[in-house]
């Protein structure tokens, strides 16, 4: 079963302004993890956040969690048209076994 | 180079045959990893194996076959028991299973049913 839902299922926006998307689960969580899926490519890992943090960065991307609301959010700032793919969060739970992938956002930057 | 690496890119199937995916990584990582990725839609786990000679079902597995016989590859069979086979298949690996650390992935393997 899916326990991450994304939000929203698709985005288009132009190319310099801001992307946020957004995850919600339902248990608790070790860690959450945010990846990007180029079209009819494999994933590629961007952040991972774990529940005692409730912020992180990397370049242009800021990941936040709010345990209590059992939320994310990721943020691309100044967006480019290579950031064009979708993206989803997983989330891996107390046993640490496996990622629970949600069904992703779609995200498209019009140059 | 380090990586993962899926064959074939794509594969057609005709119905009631068994195939087999391969996956082969040289990252040295012991935990292997089959998600199934349908149209719109996240993975779901197939199968994941945390050391060599050992693997569990994940959340979809009726219809699947797996084997860790080596530390590198984790090849998936996709047999005739599978009523919708077609889809896209990725593998992944982590350093060590159960740290829930991030999972590397191959670039994917497409099945078509033909």
């Amino acid at each position: 079963s899916q326990q991450g839902e994304e939000d929203p299922q698709a985005l288009s926006i132009q190319e310099g302004e801001n992307a946020t998307m957004n995850c919600s689960y339902k248990t608790s969580i070790n860690n959450l993890q945010w990846y990007r899926q180029n079209s009819g490519r494999g994933l590629v890992h961007l952040i991972l956040i774990r529940s005692n943090e409730r912020e992180k960065h990397s370049g242009r991307l800021r990941v936040t969690l709010d345990t209590s609301k059992k939320s994310s959010s990721l943020l691309i700032t100044a967006s480019r048209a290579a950031d064009t793919a979708s993206y989803f969060c997983a989330t891996v739970g107390g046993y640490g076994n496996k990622l629970v992938f949600g069904a992703g956002t779609i995200l498209r930057v019009k140059s | 180079d380090g990586g993962i690496t899926q064959s074939p890119k794509y594969l057609f199937r005709k119905e009631g045959q068994n195939v087999t995916l391969s996956c082969e990584q040289n990252l040295n990582h012991d935990a292997m990893y089959w998600y199934r990725q349908d149209p719109g839609q996240g993975l779901r786990l197939i199968y994941y194996s945390q050391i060599v000679n050992d693997f569990q079902k994940g959340d979809i597995a009726e219809g699947y076959s797996v084997s860790r016989e080596k530390k590198e590859s984790f090849p998936l069979t996709v047999t005739s028991a599978q009523k919708n086979p077609t889809a896209f298949y990725l593998c992944a690996s982590t350093p060590r299973g159960g740290s829930g650390l991030e999972q590397f992935f191959g670039p994917g393997t497409r099945l078509t049913v033909l």
